[in-house]
């Protein structure tokens, strides 16, 4: 079965510091992953994709096949970083519909 | 262009009421997608059309919920009657359409549904 888990509900960092927001998956295949984030007021939206391997407001996150992880990382958090937070994975083909983790909101101290 | 738009933005209604939710996918998209969120909970697909032909339902609770999409362009979604684990957050979603690549799915505003 298809499944994402975010084991934390909250994550809280001062601005500065390390952040990693961890996501485990299971899925019978290949996936596309994904971290999608929605500030406060705004519409869901993506943030990355691991197949573009790109680095979006200096987030990254690396594919780890063995240990089915997907955890999203930036060295140096900023306020506007505050956001809720979701891991999602699809097939790479067909319908290509998202099954999400139940999310982790991040909040930057000052 | 223009995002996906949705309607109303909140309902609030009784439990066995009946209730409509409206989506306008972004010009050109031709898959939509309607997701439920409850509180605390990522979203979970409930149904996703291709044009106007229906890709996946199997989360769908067919025996009160049924979505639309007559003419390949925008849709809704009724749940009737309601109950009270209905209240939740209703967000449409479209990409363009499926094939070898994987297409971005754009979000909506999404619908606050509460159920007293």
């Amino acid at each position: 079965a298809q499944r994402v888990t975010q084991p934390e509900k909250l994550l809280s960092v001062f601005k500065g510091a390390p952040v990693e927001l961890k996501c485990n998956y299971s899925y019978s295949g290949s996936p596309e992953l994904f971290w999608y984030v929605q500030y406060s007021r705004q519409r869901l939206q993506l943030l990355l994709r691991h197949i573009s391997r790109e680095s979006i407001k200096g987030f990254t996150a690396d594919l780890n096949k063995g240990e089915t992880s997907f955890h999203l990382k930036k060295p140096f958090a900023q306020e506007e970083d505050s956001a809720m937070y979701y891991c999602a994975l699809s097939e790479i083909q067909g319908a290509q519909k998202l099954v999400f983790g139940q999310g982790t909101r991040l909040t930057i101290n000052p | 262009e223009a995002g996906v738009a949705q309607s109303p933005r909140y309902k609030i209604i009784e439990k066995r009421q009946s209730v409509a939710f409206w989506c306008n996918p972004i010009s050109g998209h031709a898959t939509l997608y309607w997701y439920q969120q409850i509180l605390g909970q990522g979203p979970k697909l409930l149904i996703q059309f291709q044009n106007n032909g229906v890709v996946d339902d199997s989360q769908l609770p067919k025996d009160r919920f049924s979505a639309e999409r007559l003419k390949g362009v925008d849709s809704t979604l009724k749940i009737q009657p309601a109950k009270l684990e209905d209240s939740a957050v209703y967000l449409c979603a479209s990409s363009r359409r499926g094939g070898l690549i994987y297409n971005e799915q754009f979000f909506g505003p999404g619908t606050r549904l509460t159920v007293l």
